[in-house]
């Protein structure tokens, strides 16, 4: 059984620039959340997706948008990039939506915005 | 977004050493989550919490769902070196984890 995968592992982008970040959720896995994490903080919500419907969105402007395919693998999409979007992004899946369901976490797409 | 509190922020103990860690929040949540995490990685769940007053424990750890659902403390007993890492608490409402600010632990040979 598979993890979660995410890639690239590392990227480096200019201001002002798109990039798309991937996941693969662990195999069996519908429910797809997304996380930004800043240096020495805890990571933040950005959204969930739930068998290709987005199922929840944190405190994050509309350039972060995201999709999950049909395989229920998923993509983030950030636009027009700021200084302040370097972060470690993180994506966690599970088997369904609910509280009771286990998140396993990738090792995440570190980002960096010059 | 909301974060909870956590500490202290940073642990230096010695190997054998007992550790002790918290979390509260100025809301309740339903679900309370114990997570590790080393350099370059994500997040790794180490227990989870569902009611109110559970406690839980987890080989050396040992983690508790406060009254009030407003708070959790995490124990790690008898530290070992690889438990250095970054541990976080999170609360979990509806579909969203919110976590803490993170505690660093360096366990001392």
């Amino acid at each position: 059984e598979t993890g979660v995968t995410q890639s690239p592992t590392h990227l480096i982008k200019t201001r002002g620039q798109q990039v798309t970040l991937r996941c693969s959720s662990q195999s069996g896995h519908n429910t797809v959340s997304w996380y930004q994490q800043a240096l020495g903080q805890g990571p933040q919500f950005i959204f969930q997706y739930y068998r290709e419907e987005e199922n929840g969105r944190g405190n994050f402007p509309p350039r972060f948008s995201g999709l999950q395919f049909p395989n229920y693998s998923s993509e983030l999409n950030v636009n027009a990039l700021e200084l302040d979007d370097s972060a470690l992004y993180l994506c966690a899946s599970s088997l369904g939506r609910g509280p009771n369901y286990g998140y396993t976490f990738g090792s995440g797409t570190r980002l960096t915005v010059v | 977004g909301q974060q909870l509190n956590q500490s202290p922020q940073s642990m230096f103990i010695q190997e054998g050493e007992d550790v002790s860690m918290n979390c509260t929040s100025s809301s309740i949540f339903n679900t309370w989550l114990w997570y590790k995490q080393d350099p370059g990685e994500g997040p790794v769940l180490l227990i989870a919490l569902y009611k109110a007053g559970e406690l839980t424990s987890n080989g050396r750890l040992t983690a508790q769902f406060g009254i009030t659902r407003k708070d959790s403390f995490l124990n790690i007993s008898a530290s070992i070196p690889s438990d250095v890492g970054i541990y976080f608490c999170a609360g979990q409402r509806s579909n969203q984890f919110y976590f803490g600010t993170g505690t660093s632990l360096t366990v001392i040979p």
